[in-house]
């Protein structure tokens, strides 16, 4: 079955210290997305791919970077940790094409990071 | 500015008494609306969506939202709330290329 996956589950890691989230989906989708979730604020979109060689930021991508070279994989890199940074992670993606939010999104099972 | 509210941030039912949670957004043109829910330690799961057309939409699980479009609102409703329902339920909201979710209003099932 087709699916999206997020590695690690959880992670800790320092301040100042360079972190890349991965995130793989066997959907073949085209959009594929990073939020963060934080308590009070729901998710908030931080970079969003609308395919190969593309990437676009959201609403909440200082401190964040991605990039796309292929359809699968969307890796989220946090150039250098800061605390503000602790959070829950969720990947997602979604077929289609003209605008992400017009189909479903499919989400991965989050990444747990702590940054000290 | 764009904005998307869910008033309540926890609301407990008994079980088989009927649900509705509430959602509002602040957007010019009218938006793609949606509501997740997210379970324990899982990652958001589509409940349904709302386009155009019809205002009242069915979705998965026996839930059903409609839009009004007067109030800004798309609300949630259950008629009979199971056990399983327990979770975490976000209203999001997508006008163009920006894609806003509420903070979540989290639902207890009591026995």
């Amino acid at each position: 079955d087709a699916e999206i996956t997020q590695s690690p589950r959880h992670k800790i890691t320092e301040t100042g210290r360079q972190v890349t989230l991965a995130c793989h989906q066997t959907w073949n989708h085209n959009n594929m997305f990073w939020y963060r979730q934080d308590l009070g604020h729901g998710l908030r979109l931080i970079h969003y791919s609308y395919g190969v060689h593309d990437t676009n930021k959201g609403e909440v991508s200082d401190g964040y970077s991605v990039s796309r070279s292929n359809t699968e994989d969307l890796p989220l890199t946090l150039e250098s940790a800061a605390s503000s940074q602790t959070s829950v992670y969720f990947c997602a993606s979604s077929p289609g094409t003209g605008g992400f939010f017009s189909y479903e999104q499919y989400f991965g099972p989050g990444t747990r990071l702590t940054v000290t | 500015a764009q904005s998307v509210t869910q008033p309540d941030i926890h609301i407990t039912v008994s079980e088989g008494a009927s649900l509705e949670l509430r959602c509002n957004y602040s957007y010019g043109a009218t938006p793609y609306l949606f509501w997740y829910v997210q379970s324990p330690g899982q990652g958001l799961q589509l409940l349904l969506k709302y386009f155009s057309g019809d205002t009242l939409v069915q979705g998965i699980k026996g839930f059903e939202a409609e839009f009004k479009r007067s109030q800004s609102s798309f609300n949630l409703r259950k008629p009979s709330v199971h056990w399983s329902d327990a979770a975490e339920y976000f209203c999001a909201v997508g006008v163009g290329n920006d894609m806003r979710f509420g903070a979540g209003t989290r639902l207890t099932v009591k026995p």
